[in-house]
Formats: C-alpha cells, structure tokens, sequence
C-alpha cells in the first residue's frame, strides 16, 4: 500500500517564476492538506481539497493556489515566486472529518533563487 | 485562535535517560492532539493522538504523552531514549470542525552517547 508521493523532490527556481507541486495521496484517503515548512520551523498550514473544493484556507495570499481532481490527488501552485517561499512543502492526507491522523509525503523542496 | 507552544527549542539527553518534552495548547473546546516526529528530510510520522477518553495515551515507539486539561498541557515522555530518538518532535492541535492541524515550532532531540 503505497504511502503519500510527492514530486518532485527537489526544485530550484528563480524570483517571479512560478511552480507546480504534485501530490498523491495514500490509498483510501479524500482529503489533502498542504504545509509550508520553512527551515527551523514548524509546518504552516496552507490549505485543505476535500471533494475538489478549497475546504479552508491558512494565513497565505492569493499566489499560493491548488486543486484536487477526481482520483483525490493534488496540486499545489505558487505564481510570481518569492525568496521567502524557499521552505519544504509537505502535502498530508487524510480520511475526512472528524480530523484523524494526517499522513504525510516526504515533501518537496524548494528553493528560489 | 487556535495555537501550539513548545518552549524548548532543543533538548539533549543522554542515551537510556528518561525525556519529557512540553506543549501548551490553546483551543475552546475539548482538542484533538497529537505528536509527531520528523527524521531529517523525511516527512512527519504521527507518534500517538488523544481525541477524548483516557488522558495517558501510548503511542509508537515506547512514547507516551498525557493531557492536562487545567494546564493546557500535552507533555510527550519517554522512560528511557535511545540513539535512533534523536529527531524533531512536533507538538500539534486539530480543529474538531475537521479542517486543519496546527503545529507548534518544534522541539529538537538531540542524543549523547
């Protein structure tokens, strides 16, 4: 049973592009949470698709945008990048309300020159 | 608002002594909470939750942790650590709407030998 993937792993970018993050989530799970991990800091909670719909949304502006499709897998966007959105990017998966156990990917970092 | 605290930034201990780590919480109501750990570029692995019911709940790995309702308090322990302990360890709170976890900063075991 495969758990939560992600890709890519890792990404270099530089200031104003934009990236596309990938997340699967593990077997028999609807809902998909992504958080930003930036060094020496706990995960930030960015947002949460359940049903392909935004669900609730953190503290993190327009630029940081996602979907989730039919087979519940997700992707997380961020346009005109910024040096302050270098951070570990970890995408969790769950099995919907009430909130269990997140299980989470093994991130994917990156980093904006 | 919700919210985590984890006053340790990091904590060494020696290999076979006992280990508590702290965490503070702030929420309304009854929380969900949980403790996670994070091996170096690895994702995050939940350790043990309490959702109600007994306030000692056992978890992976020989851990433990106890809620302390008139502290707002979720202490991780450990009797004895052992060298492969040494990670970062995540305090965190779930909202009961079902909708996002949140996280403390974080507390970094460190283990001498």
């Amino acid at each position: 049973d495969a758990g939560v993937t992600q890709s890519p792993t890792h990404l270099i970018k530089t200031r104003g592009q934009q990236v596309t993050l990938r997340c699967s989530p593990k077997s028999g799970h609807d809902t998909v949470s992504w958080y930003q991990q930036a060094l020496g800091q706990g995960p930030q909670f960015i947002f949460q698709y359940y049903e392909e719909e935004e669900r609730q949304r953190g503290n993190f502006p327009d630029r940081f945008s996602g979907h989730q499709f039919p087979n519940y897998s997700s992707e997380l966007n961020v346009n005109a990048l910024l040096l302050g959105d270098s951070a570990l990017y970890l995408c969790a998966s769950s099995t919907g309300p009430p909130l269990g156990e997140l299980f989470f990917g093994e991130g994917s970092r990156l980093t904006v020159l | 608002a919700q919210s985590v605290t984890q006053p340790d930034i990091h904590i060494t201990v020696s290999e076979g002594a006992s280990l508590e780590l702290r965490c503070n919480y702030s929420y309304g109501a009854t929380p969900y909470l949980f403790w996670y750990v994070q091996s170096p570029g690895q994702g995050l692995q939940l350790l043990l939750k309490y959702f109600s019911g007994d306030t000692l709940v056992q978890g992976i790995k020989g851990f433990e942790a106890e809620f302390k309702r008139s502290q707002s308090s979720f202490n991780l322990r450990k009797p004895s650590v052992h060298w492969s302990d040494a990670a970062e360890y995540f305090c965190a709170v779930g909202d009961t709407g079902g909708f996002k976890t949140i996280f403390g900063a974080g507390t970094r075991l460190f283990v001498k030998a």
